[in-house]
Formats: structure tokens, C-alpha cells, sequence
């Protein structure tokens, strides 16, 4: 099994559907990230869970929402979204948040929103 | 404000060494990180410097003044392999990571 594994791989929604991303941690790690990549842009830190809580929340609408059920398993749930969310959303988890151990990051799930 | 430069893209030639440089100015340091992204896959983790210095790592190292918020990536031998995207990260001193857009490293042979 791979280190971090994210579901699905690419996504189409329209603005007013819901959906979820989830990512899967196999490493036995504390902390997991979301972060929001776009093309020639830094990578956006998005949400962190430390130990299942929530560390930091970058100032994100409220249209995604994050969920951290277990030290394992991330969701991101997506509603009401718009064109300029469309990006790649990926996870990572590392050691513990507090920055200074290296992430490993998930594949990805590429989002377009129509 | 806080933030991270690197160059956007660079070309060098296969077998050749190329140096990717990134910049920062963060509120305190603990530490930076760089790591390779070829397109359409993950970030992977190449190396983390906290200390001033070389650290090499087989054809890769990195290096770090803190004094000069300055550190490179070395790449030597040069494979087409290593056309990727490389990420400069600084970890501040409230332990948040700030990442650089990315250098895009282009390979010819």
C-alpha cells in the first residue's frame, strides 16, 4: 500500500454540487495537510490536523470543509464551489505539525469546476 | 512580509550541473526544505537544512546561509529524468511552512 493515497484522482462539478475528497495515511503519522495547488503558484496551505485537531485554517471560504475523523484518514468536503476553485488538491502527512519533518504528499485529486 | 523566490524556469543540458538558488525572508527560521515535483505527480521530499553548510546526497545537495537567507540545489550529472519542478519551503519560527512557486527545470539533451 502506498503512503498516502487520495480519492478520486480527478473531479468535474458543477457550482452547486457537493462532493468529497478523501485522503488515507498509511504511514503512522499524527499530522495531515491539505493544501491547494495552481499552476505557477505557490502551494497553498490550506487545513491542518495535529493529533485529529484542527492547527491552522488559512483563512479558507467556508465552502470547503475539512473533516479529520481519525490520525489516518482526511476528508474535504466541497460545496457551492467556484470556477477559480477548480486546482489540484493535495494531501500530506508527516511526523507531527510542528514543520520541521518532511511531508509526504498524496497523488492528488485534479477539480474543475464548471 | 514574508516570502520565498526562486527562479521560474531554467534549462540546462544533460550530463551539465545546474544550481536552482531560492531567497527568503520569513519571521525566524527552523529549518528549509526542498523537494522535486514532476508533472502531474506529488511533491516528493529531497532534503532539509537547518544548519549553515553543504549536504550532499548522492548527485543532489543543498545549501544553506541563514545569515543570507539563501540556499541552492545542486544538481550534478544531470539525467532527463530531473526535469521536474523543484520547491523551495522555509519553516518560520511559528513552525508554519511557506512554500516558493517552483522551478521548473528543463532538460535537453
Amino acid at each position: 500500500e502506498t503512503g498516502v493515497t487520495q480519492t478520486p484522482r480527478h473531479l468535474v462539478m458543477g457550482m452547486t454540487n457537493k462532493k468529497s475528497l478523501k485522503c488515507e495515511q498509511h504511514l503512522g503519522h499524527n499530522a495531515m495537510y491539505w493544501y491547494k495547488q495552481s499552476a505557477k503558484k505557490p502551494l497553498e496551505l490550506m487545513f491542518v490536523y495535529n493529533f485529529k485537531e484542527q492547527t491552522e485554517n488559512n483563512s479558507v471560504p467556508s465552502r470547503f470543509s475539512p473533516e479529520c475523523p481519525n490520525s489516518s484518514h482526511l476528508f474535504l468536503h466541497l460545496h457551492t464551489l467556484q470556477p477559480e476553485d477548480s486546482a489540484l488538491y493535495l494531501c500530506a502527512s508527516s511526523q507531527d505539525g510542528s514543520g520541521v519533518y518532511e511531508q509526504y504528499f498524496g497523488p492528488g485529486t485534479r477539480l474543475t469546476v464548471t | 512580509g514574508q516570502n520565498i523566490d526562486q527562479p521560474t524556469e531554467m534549462t540546462a543540458t544533460e550530463g551539465a550541473i545546474v544550481q536552482i538558488n531560492c531567497t527568503y525572508q520569513t519571521s525566524g527560521f527552523n529549518g528549509l526544505f526542498w523537494y522535486q515535483q514532476h508533472a502531474g505527480e506529488a511533491p516528493t521530499f529531497l532534503s532539509y537544512n537547518v544548519l549553515d553548510g553543504l549536504e550532499e546526497k548522492g548527485r543532489f545537495s543543498s545549501f544553506l546561509s541563514r545569515s543570507k537567507g539563501y540556499s541552492y540545489l545542486l544538481l550534478k550529472e544531470l539525467q532527463m529524468k530531473d526535469s521536474a519542478s523543484y520547491l523551495c519551503a522555509v519553516c518560520d519560527s511559528n513552525y508554519q511552512l511557506l512554500w516558493g512557486a517552483g522551478t521548473k527545470l528543463i532538460i535537453k539533451p
